[in-house]
Formats: structure tokens, C-alpha cells, sequence
């Protein structure tokens, strides 16, 4: 398994300002991920971020509104940038580890982001 | 499109006996599924994969199915318990040039009732 933390657990936001959302993981790993879960919603991929190289972002999302930085293998950082309150979600990483035939993925408890 | 769907939004179930989750997807390129369970306020917990290339995988009381023709798959709890009341997500992987793409099911609220 992987234990990972993240900071802030919640915060509440003034829309226009930034907030930088941070994951830390208790072992090497090449691929992380970000991810959002709107209220009533399921959970949203984001961005896979790999150290060492830009963040491949999913359909919806780009870079200057969610810029992500992964500067080694165990911590990364997810910024919302000119929150709006439609920003308002659990902001999640998470990490997955595999093997032949198996594949298992862990995530943070969340950050709950209020935007007003 | 939805390509992952879990179209039971709550199930209740008696303590001991047998919880079915379901989950249908329609992407036939998914190379993993993944079950997860959530309480609020926590992040998703995982539970239980399996490969595409199989279709069964047992973990405890936790046991996941995958009938690819039907493109349907079901967590199976047995026996389920008080403590199994969270939401279950279904998700599926596809790999697409070496990164991993992930879509998750809407959640089935299960309540095990005691």
C-alpha cells in the first residue's frame, strides 16, 4: 500500500485568489495523479503528473488555471489558480502501484476547497 | 458519454448476507478495474482490481467479477457488515501511449443494516 498526506484539509477561498494544494507520499513512485470530486459528483481525473516532465492534463482542464509541479518522486504540488465558487471541490492525488497482472491505486484523504 | 456507469445509486442490504455492487462500462480498450469504497469526508479507499485478461479476483470478503462480453462487472461482499455502509466506486484504466487514464462510476451508496 502508500501512504499519502495532503495539505490543506480544507480552506475556505475569496474567488480570484490561488490556492497551492500539496501531496506527499511515503514512497517513490513515477506517476501521480490529481483529481476533483464536485459536489454529488464521482471523481474527476484532473492531470497525471510524472516527475521530471510536464503534466499530461485531461480533457477540461489546462495548465494556467491547474498548474502542477512534481519536483521528485514522492511530493507534488496542484495549484487553482483565480478560484471561481465553481472551484469548490475535494481536490484528491493519489498513486498507483502494479505488477504483472495486478494494479492497485491510493489516494489522499482530500483537501475540501470552498470558494465564496 | 459516460463510459463507466454504476446505475444503482443505493443498495441496503441485512448484516450477513450478500452485498452485488454492479458497475457497466463501454470502452472494451479498460486493461484494469478498480473498486474503492468511501466514507465522507476521507479520501476513496481501494478495495479490490482485476486484470482485463481475467475474470474473477477474491480478496477476503471481497470478491470482484468481470464479464467482458457483457462489459459488466460486480463487487460481491460477503458476508457484508455494518462497517461496509460507505459509498463503492467502480473505476476503469485505459493506457493510452504510456500514461493511464482513469474514469470512475457515479457510486452506489450501500447501507448494511444491522
Amino acid at each position: 500500500s502508500a501512504v499519502i498526506s495532503q495539505k490543506p484539509s480544507r480552506d475556505i477561498c475569496q474567488r480570484g485568489t490561488s490556492l497551492t494544494i500539496q501531496c506527499q507520499v511515503d514512497s517513490q513512485v513515477t506517476m501521480m495523479f490529481w483529481y476533483r470530486q464536485q459536489p454529488g459528483q464521482s471523481l474527476t481525473l484532473i492531470a497525471t503528473a510524472n516527475q521530471g516532465s510536464e503534466a499530461t492534463y485531461e480533457s477540461g482542464f489546462v495548465i494556467d488555471k491547474f498548474p502542477i509541479s512534481r519536483p521528485n518522486l514522492t511530493f507534488s504540488t496542484l495549484t487553482v489558480s483565480n478560484m471561481s465558487p465553481e472551484d469548490s471541490s475535494i481536490y484528491l492525488c493519489s498513486v498507483g502501484r502494479g505488477g504483472y497482472d495486478t494494479y492497485e491505486q491510493y489516494f489522499g484523504p482530500g483537501t475540501r476547497l470552498t470558494v465564496t | 458519454d459516460q463510459q463507466v456507469k454504476q446505475n444503482s445509486p443505493s443498495l441496503s442490504v441485512q448484516e450477513g448476507r450478500i452485498s452485488i455492487l454492479n458497475c457497466d462500462y463501454t470502452n472494451s480498450m479498460f486493461d484494469y478495474f478498480l473498486w474503492y469504497k468511501k466514507y465522507p469526508a476521507e479520501g476513496p479507499t481501494f478495495l479490490i482490481s482485476i486484470s482485463s485478461i481475467k475474470d474473477k479476483n477474491e480478496d477476503g470478503r471481497f470478491t470482484v467479477f468481470l464479464n467482458k462480453s457483457a462489459k459488466h462487472l460486480s463487487l460481491h461482499i460477503v458476508p457484508s457488515q455494518p462497517g461496509d455502509s460507505a459509498v463503492y466506486f467502480c473505476a476503469a484504466r485505459a493506457t493510452t501511449s504510456g500514461t493511464y487514464k482513469y474514469i470512475f462510476g457515479t457510486g452506489t451508496r450501500l447501507k448494511v443494516l444491522a
